[in-house]
C-alpha cells in the first residue's frame, strides 16, 4: 500500500522568510512518481513539480525548490523568501504507476500561511 | 497548457435530488479520468477511476449507486450523486491524464465543484 506523510499541517511565516515543507512516502514500487500540488483558497489544484522514482537530482524553479532523498524516503519543499501569495495548501502526493493507472495518493496537506 | 475544466463550480440541493458534475477536458484526449473527493480542511480521497467506453473502477468503501460515472467520450466524464444527502456535501474534483502523457506523467486537475446538500 502507499501512504504519503505530511507531519506539517500548518505553518506560518513571515514574508521573506524560507520556509521548508516535508513530505515522506511509502510505496513498495520500484518505479513512481512524486507530485507537489498547491490548493490556494479557491480550491483548484495547482500542479507545481512531478519527480520520478529514478531521478534524484533536486530541483529549482524560481522560488521553488525540491528535495528528493530516495535513502529517506522524502520530497521536501523548499519556498524561498516566501510571499503572501504563497499562502496556501500544499499537498504531496505519490502515483501508482500498475498498469495504465496512474491515480495518486495524497498526503493529508499543509497549510502554509504567510504574513506581512 | 492543457486545462480540464469543472462545471458546476458550485451546486446547492435539496436532500434527496440528484445532482450532476462534468469534467471535461479541453485541448486533449483522456481515456482515464480520476474523481477525487476532499473533505473540509482534509486531503484529496480517489473515489473512482472513469475509463472511457467501460465501466468505472471504485474505490474500496465508495458506493457505485451512489456515485455514478459515466465516461462517454474522450473529452467528457459525468459524476452523478444520486439521493444525495448532506453527509455528501462536499468538493469534487476531477483530474485527467493526456493519452500521450507517460504513466505517472502529470495529471491536470479541473477546478472543482463544491457541493452542498440541504
Amino acid at each position: 500500500a502507499q501512504k504519503v506523510t505530511q507531519a506539517q499541517t500548518e505553518i506560518s511565516v513571515v514574508e521573506k522568510e524560507d520556509v521548508t515543507l516535508d513530505c515522506v512516502y511509502e510505496t513498495r514500487d520500484t518505479t513512481y512518481y512524486l507530485f507537489w500540488y498547491k490548493q490556494p483558497p479557491s480550491g483548484e489544484l495547482v500542479f507545481l513539480i512531478r519527480r520520478n522514482s529514478f531521478d534524484e537530482q533536486n530541483e529549482i524553479s524560481g522560488r521553488y525548490s525540491w528535495n528528493f532523498q530516495k535513502s529517506t524516503s522524502s520530497f521536501n519543499f523548499t519556498i524561498t523568501a516566501s510571499q503572501v501569495v504563497d499562502s496556501a495548501v500544499y499537498f504531496c502526493a505519490l502515483s501508482d504507476v500498475t498498469g495504465t493507472a496512474s491515480k495518486l495518493t495524497f498526503g493529508t496537506g499543509t497549510r502554509l500561511q504567510v504574513t506581512l | 497548457g492543457a486545462v480540464v475544466s469543472q462545471h458546476p463550480s458550485r451546486v446547492i440541493c435539496k436532500s434527496g435530488t440528484s445532482v450532476k458534475i462534468e469534467c471535461r477536458s479541453l485541448d486533449f484526449q483522456a481515456t482515464t479520468m480520476f474523481w477525487y473527493r476532499q473533505f473540509p480542511k482534509k486531503s484529496l480521497m480517489l473515489m473512482a477511476t472513469s475509463n472511457e467506453g467501460s465501466k468505472a473502477t471504485y474505490e474500496q468503501g465508495v458506493e457505485k449507486d451512489k456515485f455514478l460515472i459515466n465516461h462517454a467520450s474522450l473529452t467528457l466524464s459525468t459524476l452523478t450523486v444520486t439521493s444525495a444527502h448532506p453527509e455528501d456535501s462536499s468538493f469534487y474534483i476531477c483530474s485527467a491524464r493526456d493519452v500521450t502523457g507517460l504513466a505517472g506523467g502529470e495529471l491536470f486537475f479541473g477546478e472543482g465543484s463544491r457541493l452542498t446538500v440541504l
